[in-house]
């Protein structure tokens, strides 16, 4: 059972664009939400986080929305670069019980010039 | 800078050999795991420790088992490797207790293991 799911396998968007990467979740426990960059042979890094008495959270190009009626989040990148190409996976808590972070599939980002 | 050090970065072995996967940290976080990272599927938790001597099952343990008798070292072993754990392995650790998102984990670089 898939309690994190990101449906869009892979995204392209063109340099200066927004990117919109998108993340269903099915579990109404969750309160803290992240997004983790992974480039190639690299370990995924912490990137933004959300806790759920928020809707938006905003840090410099990236800004991440939640939408708890809807168990939807999504990360906004704005303006899209080259260097963002990567493959992105949003994540879950409960109770900000770390050793229960709940990963989605993954979104792979493509920024071409 | 903190850091997650996982010694090997790509390893090939056969089928039914004995695989060890070392992962160091040097932050003294309490918490360390062991995830897979497969197309598709995302990353799935294999097992996590929470202190020296101390692991529990993540949701995909068959096959793995773990080891921790140092606090800055965590160990995956495959006891006898089989093709469907040809995987993309990452290891991670957290704090003890909550420090925010963006400690919640830290990934080592990731061990690319293929078996024959």
């Amino acid at each position: 059972d898939q309690q994190v799911k990101q449906n869009s396998p892979s995204l392209s968007v063109q340099e200066g664009r927004i990117s919109i990467l998108n993340c269903d979740y099915t579990n109404s426990m969750f309160d803290y939400f992240l997004w983790y960059k992974k480039y190639p042979a690299e370990g995924p890094t912490f990137l933004i986080s959300i806790s759920s008495i928020k809707d938006k959270n905003e840090d410099g190009r990236f800004t991440v929305f939640l939408n708890k009626s809807a168990k939807h989040l999504s990360l906004h990148i704005v303006p899209s670069q080259p260097g963002d190409s990567a493959v992105y996976f949003c994540a879950a808590l409960v109770s900000y019980n770390t050793d229960k972070l709940i990963f989605g599939t993954g979104t792979r980002l493509q920024v071409f010039p | 800078d903190v850091k997650v050090t996982q010694s090997s970065r790509y390893l090939v072995k056969r089928t039914g050999e004995k695989v060890f996967l070392e992962c160091v940290q040097d932050m003294d976080h309490e918490n360390m795991f062991w995830y897979r990272q497969d197309p598709g599927l995302g990353l799935r938790l294999i097992y996590f420790s929470y202190d020296v001597k101390m692991k529990e099952k993540g949701d995909i343990p068959e096959g793995y088992s773990v080891s921790r008798e140092k606090k800055e070292r965590f160990s995956l072993i495959l006891e006898s490797a089989s093709t469907n754990q040809t995987s993309m392995y990452l290891c991670a650790s957290s704090p003890g207790g909550w420090q925010g998102g963006a400690n919640v984990l830290t990934f080592g670089a990731g061990s690319r293991l293929t078996v024959l």
